[in-house]
């Protein structure tokens, strides 16, 4: 399977900042996904990023506030805008390798104050 | 109504007992089946994956497909306290767009 680096993997923002977080592959992957996981809860999906292409936004989440870049077959970056409490969260980039599903980065731990 | 329902936990049991945990779905077109195990801080491993109905067995790991009843089992057997972590059961249609139960904790006592 893929191995995936995430980083950072936590960061205390101050609300109204942003925060870049980058996520780079071993290998060339077609696409790669940002998924949120709130605290206690499970992943949602925030969008599917392709390279060459804008990302594609769940239902929910809107570039402005999510934008994301995929300027090679082995790196993406999601950043979180104008940050509120709300928003931490653990941010997580993952991609597929087929039918037996997604490789997940290690996280971001995303705390706003 | 969710489209995948896991029971959040958390789960507590003696080492060496079997663990059983499931999850129920809605969408019959849903063909892959996979557990993923997180432990805290980290991200979530493959842990079992499954294609359509039937058993699959790794190691101390047992995955189920039950589709007629949209029902999925992971079984542990010989529980280590190193098994104490969330696990979260995720399906797709066609192995590309996952959807996740919510997890359920595991707290395997020494």
């Amino acid at each position: 399977s893929a191995v995936i680096s995430q980083k950072p993997s936590r960061d205390i923002c101050q609300r109204g900042t942003s925060l870049t977080i980058q996520c780079q592959v071993d290998s060339q992957v077609t696409m790669m996904f940002w998924y949120r996981q709130q605290p206690g809860q499970s992943l949602t999906l925030i969008a599917t990023a392709n390279q060459g292409s804008e990302a594609t936004y769940e239902s929910g989440f809107v570039i402005d506030k999510f934008p994301i870049s995929r300027p090679n077959l082995t790196f993406s970056t999601l950043t979180v805008s104008n940050m509120s409490p709300e928003d931490s969260s653990i941010y997580l980039c993952s991609v597929v390798r087929g039918p037996r599903g997604y490789t997940f980065g290690s996280g971001t731990r995303l705390t706003v104050v | 109504q969710k489209e995948v329902e896991q029971d959040p936990g958390p789960l507590s049991v003696p080492e060496g007992a079997i663990v059983s945990l499931n999850c129920t779905y809605s969408n019959s077109a849903f063909q892959y089946f996979m557990w993923y195990r997180q432990y805290s801080r980290k991200g979530p491993e493959l842990l079992m994956y499954t294609y359509s109905s039937g058993n699959k067995e790794d190691g101390r790991f047992t995955a189920q497909v039950d589709k007629s009843s949209k029902y999925i089992s992971l079984f542990i057997r010989d529980s280590q306290p190193s098994d104490s972590a969330t696990y979260l059961c995720a399906m797709s249609e066609a192995g590309n767009m996952l959807t996740f139960g919510g997890g359920t904790r595991l707290m395997v006592k020494p």
